[in-house]
This record gives C-alpha cells, sequence and structure tokens, in this order.
C-alpha cells in the first residue's frame, strides 16, 4: 500500500464550483504539505502543516485553503474554482530523525476546471 | 531570496551514454539539497539528499555530487528505464522548516 495517497486523481469541474482533494499518509510524519505544479513553473508551495495545529501559507495560498483534520489527514479546498486553478495537485509529508530532510510524495490529482 | 536553476531543460542520450545534469542554486545558509525523479503524471520520488559541499551519494547508476554553488547528477551508461524528469530542491536557513524551492527540472530522455 502507498503511504501517501491521494483522493481523487482525477477531477473536473466548472467555475465557481467548490473542490476538496484529500491526503492521507501512513507514515507516521508530521509534517505535510500541497503544492501545485504547472508546465514550466515546477512544484509550488501552496500550504504547509507541521502538526494538527499549525497551519502556513506557502507562496501561492490565494484561492486556497486547507484543513489538518489529524496528524495523516491534509485536506486542499478550492472555495471557488477558476480556470487558471487547473494543474496537478501534490500531497507530501517529511518528518523523522534530524538527519533526513526529504519530502515523501503523494501520486498527484489533476484537476482541470472548466 | 533562494533559487534554483536546472540544465538543460531537455536532454536526449543513447543507451549507454553517460552525462550530467545541472543544478544552480542561490540560497542564503544551504541546509540540504535534494534530488527527485518524477515519471509523467506521477509525484517526485525521493533519490539523494546532500548537506556540505563535497558530499557525493550513488545510487545504481546515478551519482549526485555537491559543490558551494551547484549540484551535479552524473548518469553513467543510462538505460531507457532512466527516461524521467529530475527534480532539484533547495532547503535553505531563510526558508524555515523544510520549505523546499524546487528548480523546474530536466527531462532526460534515453533512446534504446
Amino acid at each position: 500500500d502507498a503511504d501517501v495517497t491521494q483522493t481523487p486523481r482525477n477531477r473536473i469541474t466548472k467555475t465557481g464550483k467548490r473542490i476538496m482533494l484529500e491526503c492521507s499518509q501512513t507514515k507516521g510524519h508530521d509534517r505535510m504539505y500541497w503544492y501545485r505544479q504547472d508546465p514550466g513553473l515546477g512544484l509550488r508551495l501552496i500550504y504547509y502543516s507541521f502538526d494538527v495545529k499549525d497551519i502556513n501559507k506557502g507562496e501561492i495560498s490565494d484561492g486556497y485553503s486547507v484543513s489538518r483534520q489529524a496528524q495523516a489527514k491534509f485536506s486542499l479546498s478550492l472555495e471557488s474554482a477558476i480556470p487558471n486553478q487547473t494543474a496537478l495537485y501534490f500531497c507530501a509529508t517529511s518528518g523523522g530523525t534530524r538527519m533526513t530532510h526529504e519530502q515523501f510524495f503523494g501520486p498527484g490529482t489533476r484537476l482541470t476546471v472548466l | 531570496e533562494d533559487q534554483v536553476t536546472q540544465s538543460p531543460e531537455a536532454l536526449r542520450l543513447q543507451e549507454g551514454e553517460s552525462s550530467s545534469l545541472n543544478c544552480s542554486y542561490t540560497v542564503s545558509g544551504l541546509r540540504g539539497l535534494f534530488w527527485y525523479r518524477q515519471d509523467p503524471g506521477k509525484g517526485p520520488e525521493f533519490l539523494f539528499t546532500l548537506y556540505s559541499a563535497g558530499e557525493e551519494k550513488e545510487k545504481e547508476r546515478l551519482k549526485a555530487t555537491l559543490t558551494k554553488k551547484e549540484s551535479f547528477l552524473h548518469i553513467t551508461a543510462p538505460k531507457p528505464e532512466d527516461s524521467a524528469t529530475y527534480l532539484c530542491a533547495v532547503w535553505g536557513a531563510l526558508q524555515g522548516a523544510q520549505k523546499l524551492v524546487f528548480g523546474q527540472g530536466t527531462r532526460l530522455t534515453i533512446n534504446p
């Protein structure tokens, strides 16, 4: 079973709709992240959370909100989707010992906003 | 502001033809440099972490090296299954706990 799972894997929606993307992890990590990936722009950080009570904005948080329901669950919401939010969305986790700081990514959600 | 630039954007090699990918960075206090592999439509897969200049890490046909200004990912005798986009990311002192800045990646194609 995958350590980091994302649902749905693909979603097509219309402008103005509310969308929630979900992320779950079984790695036992305390830190979770949401990124979006666009061709030519690389991975950009939307929000991150270091524990259930800690939520922080990334470089492109406008138009998005998040919820950390539990240590293992981190959801991303688009309150009113717009076409330029069409992208690949990735959840990532990190944690563990002091000497290992890499982030582990989920399989991604491909979101299309018409 | 921390920045990462990867070159080339795309690279085509013949099977067995060794080469290197470059990751140039500017960062205020490097805490770590990370290499990832990404296959089309999938999430990035962690390869290596490098922490200080002079450090090297190896995994199968891949070897990552680090200087004070750049990192190289050397690919020795590549096979078609090494075809992927390779991403470099840095963690700098100004970023706070483990916020990574990613480069745009190098798309590597290995022809049989």
